[in-house]
């Protein structure tokens, strides 16, 4: 079993949809948790971190954590075709100074 | 505040030949992280490096790829004798001494011809 699970894609949604982006990890020692999003031939751009469980929201993005179940998860609401990238989840075992661990990314496609 | 830079942004090498990537953590960070992409495939995690030291290396081939980061200047991953297989996107990411945030650069694309 990989250490982080997330189904790759794609996922195609109509302009002003909700989007949720899901990765499941088997390591309870992670406490930190992130999302990236990369558009094609760029680097990965820090969107949100987390460390507590529950939500936490920036704008129109809000990143859930549910460490019970090993399950977290990134909404959209009303995205928008500029959305339209791969979503990369992350997370660290431990403290500052540790290699993050990503899952393999969903390729998210907003048409107009 | 400039972030992460990366040089070059493409590289071409030739079978055999020596291939060097530069990075420049962000102002005040000074843990860097090396990442290598392949197509269809997430970020693999090759090394992590502070200020003349190897942190944590165990995401790197035994052979012909090694890394620094010099006390001054940027950090370099270097991969001696390139083969078609080490064709990818390669990262550095960086982080502050006391977060978990880390800040991506825009990569190095390698091609071996």
């Amino acid at each position: 079993q990989k250490e982080v699970e997330q189904d790759p894609g794609p996922l195609s949604v109509p302009e002003g949809a909700i989007v949720s982006l899901n990765c499941t990890y088997s390591n309870s020692a992670f406490q930190y948790f992130m999302w990236y999003r990369q558009y094609s031939r760029k680097g990965p751009e820090l969107l949100m971190y987390t460390y507590s469980s529950g939500n936490k929201e920036d704008g129109r993005f809000t990143a859930q954590v549910d460490k019970s179940s090993k399950y977290i998860s990134l909404f959209i609401r009303d995205s928008q075709p500029s959305d339209s990238a791969t979503y990369l989840c992350a997370m660290i075992p431990n403290q500052a100074g540790t290699a993050l661990i990503f899952g393999k990314g969903t390729t998210l496609s907003v048409s107009s | 505040n400039a972030g992460v830079m990366q040089n070059p942004r493409h590289l071409v090498r030739r079978r055999g030949q020596e291939a060097r990537l530069r990075c420049s953590p962000m102002k005040g960070h000074s843990h860097v992280y090396w990442y290598r992409q392949l197509p269809e495939e997430g970020l693999k995690f090759m090394v992590y490096l502070q200020k003349e030291n190897i942190i944590d290396e165990s995401g790197m081939p035994k052979e012909r790829f090694s890394a620094e980061f010099p006390k001054e200047g940027p950090s370099i991953l270097r991969i001696q004798q390139v083969v078609r297989g080490d064709s990818a996107a390669y990262f550095c990411a960086s982080s502050p001494l006391e977060s978990t945030e880390a800040f991506f650069g825009q990569g190095t694309r390698l091609t071996v011809v």
